[in-house]
């Protein structure tokens, strides 16, 4: 079973408009949850992560996430889209289940930003 | 600083034939992960070293994987014989510190293709 889940797998946004990134996770126990983005021949890059101490998380590049544990979501938002933004998004999860190294990945979001 | 670093960038090899990828963590990092995404799917979870010894290598897909870390540094893995079905991005992560919060830093990934 899919541990985490996000909705959509491109996803096409205007410059200046709202971003918002679909995760879902599937625990009974709240996990660990991170956002990556990879930008073009680029590694991964960690943009925020919830660790239960706020469900309101913000992150780099004016990014923020909030955790909603009543509907097991992690989505990822930004106000207002730049050019830069166009990469591809990971929902990424630690599950108590598992060794406390291990992240299990969504299929990621590709995001495109049009002018 | 250095991140980690993941050697090579891009390998094409036949059927049958063998390849070792090789990363250079972030120096000070006890931990080492390796990941890889086939073409269109998530991003998959291979093992967790701590210094040289595999903390978690439930990820590996059959024996013809072998990782290793000697010294506790780099890591190698190589695939033996290479099937097509192995094809993908290999990820190379490292983390400093023990924690289910902890940030993993990810490398530019080795493309890997099968032919």
């Amino acid at each position: 079973a899919q541990s985490v889940t996000q909705l959509g797998s491109h996803v096409s946004v205007s410059e200046g408009a709202l971003v918002l990134l679909r995760c879902n996770y599937s625990s009974s126990v709240p996990p660990y949850l991170f956002w990556y983005v990879q930008y073009p021949n680029q590694g991964l890059q960690l943009l925020l992560k919830y660790t239960s101490a706020a469900t309101l998380v913000k992150g780099i590049n004016g990014f923020e996430a909030e955790f909603k544990k009543s509907e097991t979501s992690f989505h990822l938002t930004k106000p207002s889209a730049h050019m830069s933004d166009a990469a591809e998004y990971f929902c990424a999860v630690r599950l108590s289940g598992d060794s406390w190294g291990k992240l299990q990945f969504g299929a990621g979001t590709q995001v495109v930003v049009t002018p | 600083e250095a991140g980690v670093t993941q050697f090579p960038s891009h390998s094409v090899i036949e059927k049958g034939q063998t390849v070792t990828l090789r990363c250079d963590p972030i120096s000070g990092h006890d931990n080492l992960y390796w990941y890889r995404r086939v073409m269109g799917k998530e991003i998959k979870f291979l093992l967790h070293f701590v210094k040289e010894s595999k903390q978690d290598e439930s990820g590996m897909p059959n024996n013809r994987f072998l990782a290793e870390r000697t010294g506790g540094t780099y890591s190698t893995l190589k695939v033996q014989p290479a099937e097509l079905e192995d094809s993908g991005v290999y990820f190379c992560a490292s983390s400093q510190g023990t924690g289910w919060d902890t940030e993993a830093f990810f490398g530019q990934g080795t493309r890997l293709t099968v032919v």
